[in-house]
């Protein structure tokens, strides 16, 4: 069975960086892509990144580019995203997803129960 | 660049067929796939591949493709199909990355 766990979100002010957790089961990491997705309050969800299942592609939303990124530790099963230079507008519920696919851009099958991130002074 | 188009809300009584329209250049060249978001939930996958349904997911829940425009149909809805909904696909065209429609809210009356 597949299972997604997501940590390391919490309240952090402007300018911030956090580093959230997505630890994994039921599959292998070097299958399947991984991306997270957010959801602001209010609003709706957000493309965020993506790693591909062979680890060597990577991509961002231009939103988080350059600030944001994701990699992964295949022997903890683990998926990361270090979120640095955080805005107020990076307020949201991060959701770690598995994707179909190894190439990744692709959909999302699974999904994990999101960890909060807060930004505010 | 690539832009996928709901509408923000629906509403249906119990026993109709709510649809759920998404509209986008990418739909073209894309499959379209589809994510059902209870209040405080995670979202889940409802249609893959625009008309495609996952193991366990109710056969009233149906997708269609017609040129640039898909379309999620629920018959026979239910209360506990009140959510948001969302179409999603990708661009690997112009740019690498998943594109979100802005979400439709279902609101069972």
């Amino acid at each position: 069975e597949v299972e997604l766990l997501e940590s390391g979100g919490g309240l952090v002010q402007p300018g911030g960086s956090l580093r959230l957790s997505c630890a994994t089961s039921g599959f292998s990491l070097r299958d399947y892509a991984m991306t997270w997705v957010r959801r602001p309050p209010g609003k709706g969800l957000e493309w965020v990144s993506t790693i591909s299942g062979s680890g060597h592609y990577t991509y961002y939303a231009d939103s988080v580019r350059g600030r944001f990124t994701i990699s992964r530790d295949i022997s903890k099963k683990t998926v990361f995203l270090q979120v640095s230079s955080l805005r107020t507008e990076d307020t949201a519920v991060y959701y770690c997803a598995k994707e179909d696919a190894v190439v990744g851009l692709t959909s999302f099958d699974h999904w994990g129960q999101g960890t909060l991130v807060s930004v505010s002074s | 660049s690539y832009e996928l188009t709901q509408p923000p809300s629906v509403s249906v009584s119990p026993g109709q067929t709510a649809r759920i329209t998404c509209s986008g250049d990418a739909l073209t060249k894309k499959y379209a796939y589809w994510y059902q978001q209870k209040a405080g939930q995670a979202p889940v996958q409802v249609i893959y591949k625009d008309n495609e349904r996952p193991s366990g997911i109710p056969e009233r829940f149906s997708g269609s493709s017609s040129g640039t425009t898909v379309t999620l149909t629920i018959s026979g809805v239910q209360a506990e199909d009140e959510a948001d909904y969302y179409c999603q696909s990708s661009d690997t065209t112009e740019s690498y990355r998943v594109i979100f429609g802005g979400g439709t809210k279902l609101t069972v009356l």
